[in-house]
């Protein structure tokens, strides 16, 4: 069963903290994409990975870095999150560039 | 000034009907399209792709290119209650397409009234 999955699913930090969000495929995709989701905005490309250590920003990558250590898993970190940042964040995953996107279920992130 | 736009913003459309649901890029460059569907608490899901003009089907629902206006749009016929969600456009210009870039519209939020 192809899958994409995302934790925490809901998360609540105050500003300043750092926050880590995770996000794992089971189908070897090559590629895998985080986003993030506000209304009236769509869905804007924050970071994109190639494979393993292979990563590009997207759009919006300010205020963001990430990991891609094993071809399955790929996290997005917040160093010093802001209230700005609250958002949904989606990770998403295909078999090669310009491939369908899978998308996961979304973490909810709010930074008071 | 968003280079995908889509209208109508929200949309409602009584069970049985047809749903159209337009987008427009104001980059010349984008050639690619897909239509994304997302229900309430999910991720978004592809629907389909289009790349070539004129139209593309699949079961009940049909995409339409045209690229000489800049113009993709999407219908949905004998709605179901079921295709309520939020459906997003999504381009790509040839450049990026390597990349895996795309480029996502703001979405149309549809209802269907049973």
């Amino acid at each position: 069963d192809m899958k994409v999955t995302q934790m925490p699913r809901y998360l609540i930090k105050r500003m300043g903290e750092n926050v880590l969000l995770e996000c794992g495929q089971d189908m070897s995709h090559e590629t895998m994409y985080w986003y993030r989701q506000d209304p009236g905005l769509g869905l804007q490309l924050i970071y994109i990975s190639y494979d393993v250590d292979s990563n590009s920003e997207g759009d919006i990558p300010k205020g963001y870095r990430v990991s891609r250590k094993k071809r399955e898993h790929f996290s997005l970190i917040l160093d010093s999150a802001k209230t700005n940042q609250t958002s949904v964040y989606f990770c998403a995953s295909s078999l090669g560039r310009g491939r369908e996107q899978y998308f996961g279920p979304g973490t909810r992130l709010t930074v008071l | 000034q968003q280079k995908v736009q889509q209208s109508p913003e929200s949309l409602s459309v009584p069970e049985g009907g047809m749903a159209s649901l337009n987008c427009t890029s104001s980059d010349r460059n984008f050639q690619y399209f897909w239509w994304y569907r997302q229900h309430s608490g999910e991720g978004p899901k592809a629907l389909m792709s289009i790349f070539s003009d004129g139209d593309k089907k699949e079961g009940r629902f049909t995409a339409h290119l045209n690229k000489a206006s800049l113009h993709v749009s999407l219908h949905i016929r004998d709605s179901q209650p079921s295709d309520s969600a939020l459906y997003f456009c999504a381009a790509s210009d040839p450049r990026n397409y390597n990349q895996g870039k795309l480029i996502f519209g703001q979405g149309t939020k549809l209802s269907i009234k049973p």
